[in-house]
C-alpha cells in the first residue's frame, strides 16, 4: 500500500525559506512509477491550491503565482520529492500536502495524498 | 477565487440524490480530464472520479462523475450522513500550464 509523508519545520520566520520533504513508502517508488507527483496546500477552512508538480526525469511544473519563490525537487535515491519556498510571509501559513498524480501526466488527478503538514510563519 | 466555480454549499435528504456542478472554460474543462475529491475535515482529499467519469478502485457506484462542454458535474445516490464533506472539483488548465481546483462545495444531508 502506497503511503506519502510530508514532514519539515511546522514553524518558519518571515523572510526565510520553507523547506518540506514528501517521502514516498510503499508499493511505488517515484523513478519505477514514471508518474508525476505534487504539492498542494490548503489554509484552514478553504479551499486547495496546487503549488506544483514534479517527473523524475526533470519535468517540473510551477504554479505561475508562485513560481519565483518555489523550488520543487526529486530525490530518487531516497524516494523523496521536495518543495522550498522562499521569503515566506503570514499569508504562507496553511497545511500543505504531497500527491501523486493518477498517471504520467500533470493533467491528471491525485490518487494519493499525504496527511498533509502544518506550516505556520511567525517570528 | 478560483479558476473552476463551484456552489458554496448544497443540501439534500438521507436517501436522495444530489448533484454538485463545476463550471469551468474552455481551456480547462472544456478540453480536459475533470477530477471530484472528497474532504472530511481534518483529513486527506480522497479522489472519487478522475478521467471524467472513471472511479477508483474502493469508490462505490453511488458517486459518479460527468461532463459536457466547460461545466462537470458530480452526482451522488442514496446520500448518506457520512457523505457530509467538502467536494472539490479540479482539471489541467492548458492556457495556465497548471493544475485548478474549485473552491468547494459543502455537502449536508439533513
Amino acid at each position: 500500500q502506497l503511503q506519502l509523508q510530508e514532514s519539515g519545520p511546522g514553524l518558519v520566520k518571515p523572510s526565510e525559506t520553507l523547506s518540506l520533504t514528501c517521502t514516498v513508502s510503499g508499493d511505488d517508488s517515484i523513478s519505477s512509477s514514471d508518474l508525476y507527483w505534487g504539492w498542494i496546500r490548503q489554509p484552514p477552512g478553504k479551499g486547495l491550491e496546487w503549488i506544483g508538480s514534479i517527473h523524475y526525469s526533470g519535468s517540473i511544473y510551477y504554479n505561475a503565482s508562485l513560481k519565483s519563490r518555489v523550488t520543487i525537487s526529486v530525490d530518487t535515491s531516497k524516494n523523496q520529492f521536495s518543495l522550498k519556498l522562499s521569503s515566506v510571509t503570514a499569508a504562507d501559513t496553511t497545511l500543505y500536502y504531497c500527491a501523486r498524480h493518477a498517471y504520467r501526466s500533470p493533467e491528471s488527478g491525485f490518487d494519493n495524498w499525504g496527511q498533509g503538514i502544518l506550516v505556520a510563519v511567525s517570528s | 477565487q478560483s479558476v473552476l466555480t463551484q456552489p458554496a454549499s448544497v443540501s439534500a435528504a438521507p436517501g436522495q440524490k444530489v448533484t454538485i456542478s463545476c463550471s469551468g472554460s474552455s481551456s480547462n474543462i472544456g478540453r480536459n480530464y475533470v477530477s471530484w475529491y472528497l474532504q472530511v475535515p481534518g483529513t486527506p482529499p480522497k479522489l472519487l472520479t478522475y478521467d471524467n467519469n472513471k472511479r477508483p478502485s474502493g469508490i462505490p457506484d453511488r458517486f459518479s462523475g460527468s461532463k459536457s462542454g466547460t461545466s462537470a458535474t458530480l452526482g451522488i445516490t442514496g446520500l448518506q450522513t457520512g457523505d457530509e464533506a467538502d467536494y472539490y472539483c479540479g482539471t489541467w488548465d492548458s492556457s495556465l500550464s497548471a493544475v485548478v481546483f474549485g473552491g468547494g462545495t459543502k455537502l449536508t444531508v439533513l
